[in-house]
């Protein structure tokens, strides 16, 4: 019953450093999603991914690079690591993206830029 | 475009209180609307949905109703325990987008 499955669950990086955040889903979900979350300003959508083989952007994608590896797993990478991605990470996945499905979260990934 | 808007927190009540967060969203066409909770150090669960105006959804004592004509979504509880200490968002979903425009969330406190 694992649901959706973040790795790590905690990342320290220096300024300028890479890193590739891993998600997968075992609920066979056709739409996955990659958030950040902030103190005060709730969930933005940084990623998403409607079906296997599309992504698109969401509201703050710069900086950031995602890959649809396959049904199950939707990875986001950060190529030069900045302060202002420090963050706690949260993938996300739904049936598909229609109006009614509600979306099923992992734990997080809390990473810190220093 | 489309958005929600909570209420600011944090909101601390005591156990046995009555539970109203506030919710009202900007859409076009007819959204789906949502509670999601979130807990220390989890990510964020469905609590309750609804689908059309006029539903109501609820779950574990929490309830709220579509309202078309208010745009609005309260989520509401008769008698809140401590273990409803948590983080809710109100967040809806529409037909013009395939993914869910959450709130900023709600940090609620209860004293035992």
């Amino acid at each position: 019953n694992a649901g959706v499955t973040q790795t790590p669950k905690f990342q320290v990086l220096k300024t300028g450093q890479s890193m590739t955040l891993q998600c997968a889903q075992d609920m066979n979900h056709n739409s996955m999603y990659w958030y950040r979350q902030d103190p005060g300003m709730g969930l933005r959508l940084i990623y998403y991914s409607a079906s296997e083989g599309t992504t698109d952007k969401g509201e703050v994608p710069n900086g950031y690079n995602v890959s649809r590896l396959n049904k199950r797993e939707f990875s986001l990478r950060l190529e030069s690591a900045a302060p202002s991605q420090t963050s706690v990470y949260f993938c996300a996945s739904s049936l598909q993206g229609g109006v009614d499905q509600p979306q099923h979260f992992g734990d997080g990934t809390r990473l810190s830029i220093l | 475009g489309d958005s929600v808007t909570q209420m600011e927190g944090p909101v601390t009540l005591s156990e046995e209180a009555f539970l109203t967060i506030n919710c009202t969203y900007t859409a076009t066409g007819y959204p789906s609307l949502f509670w999601y909770v979130q807990y220390p150090g989890e990510g964020l669960q469905l609590l309750l949905k609804a689908t059309k105006a006029d539903d109501k959804g609820s779950n574990k004592g929490f309830e709220a109703t579509y309202r078309k004509e208010t745009t609005s979504f309260h989520l509401e509880k008769g008698s809140v325990q401590v273990s409803d200490s948590a983080v809710y968002f109100c967040a809806l979903s529409s037909s013009s987008a395939s993914k869910i425009i959450f709130g900023s969330g709600t940090r609620l406190s209860i004293r035992p």
